[in-house]
């Protein structure tokens, strides 16, 4: 079983509020990303980290940064809020270092509502 | 960019019954395939997957699917499908290091 949290699980805030996704992972492992999931939707591509210091934007940014300071750990910050960032958030990781197997683990996910 | 689609969105069936979800890729080159579930209340799990050899893999709880690299497809299988497997499920391409995901189906198994 992976070892993925993500925390909090649930978040309903206001609009321009600033929020701090947390997500860790215990595997070692060097790639992570962050999704935006919403029904009947494909999973969305927001933000990804090969390791550490290294962060790339995906094809949704959603006006959010990340940051990669320690192997196991990949926040994502939005800024200032908005009821358009309502969603669920996935953080997954994947490939131990040297490996060959390029399969993704998920958290349980971040469901975000903003009022 | 990579897109991957899936053609049944909501799938209801009776238990026992055979199952198969469809799932095509936009373009070849070098690319592994995932099958992902999901059930109510859970997180993403991974179903099967192919990285090389037989195109016929595998997975937990009799699920199967079969690689056609002429198709670009990457179909998924169930020869009798059980009220569990009520769920959605998530065809995925990884091309070069980012991961796609197609839509989702939705899957309702009747008792």
């Amino acid at each position: 079983e992976a070892d993925i949290y993500q925390t909090p699980r649930y978040l309903v805030i206001g609009t321009g509020k600033k929020i701090t996704l947390e997500c860790s992972q215990t595997m070692g492992h060097d790639k992570m990303y962050w999704y935006q999931q919403d029904p009947g939707m494909e999973l969305h591509l927001i933000h990804y980290s090969y390791g550490v210091n290294s962060t790339e934007k995906g094809d949704l940014s959603s006006e959010s940064t990340v940051s990669r300071i320690r192997t196991e750990h990949f926040p994502l910050t939005l800024e200032s809020a908005r009821p358009s960032h309502t969603s669920q958030y996935l953080c997954a990781s994947s490939t131990p270092r040297g490996a060959l197997s390029y399969e993704q683990y998920f958290g349980p996910g971040t469901r975000l509502t903003v009022t | 960019a990579q897109s991957v689609s899936q053609h049944n969105h909501h799938v209801i069936l009776s238990e026992a019954a055979s199952l198969e979800l469809g799932c095509n890729y936009s373009y070849g080159g070098t690319v592994n395939l995932f099958w992902y579930v999901q059930y109510p209340g859970q997180h993403l799990q991974l179903l099967l997957k192919y990285f090389s050899g037989d195109p016929l893999v595998k997975g937990i709880k009799g699920f199967e699917a079969e690689f056609i690299k002429s198709k670009f497809s990457f179909n998924l299988r169930k020869p009798s499908v059980q009220w569990s497997d009520t769920a959605e499920y998530f065809c995925a391409v990884r091309s070069g290091n980012q991961f796609y995901f197609g839509t989702g189906t939705s899957l309702t198994v009747i008792p």
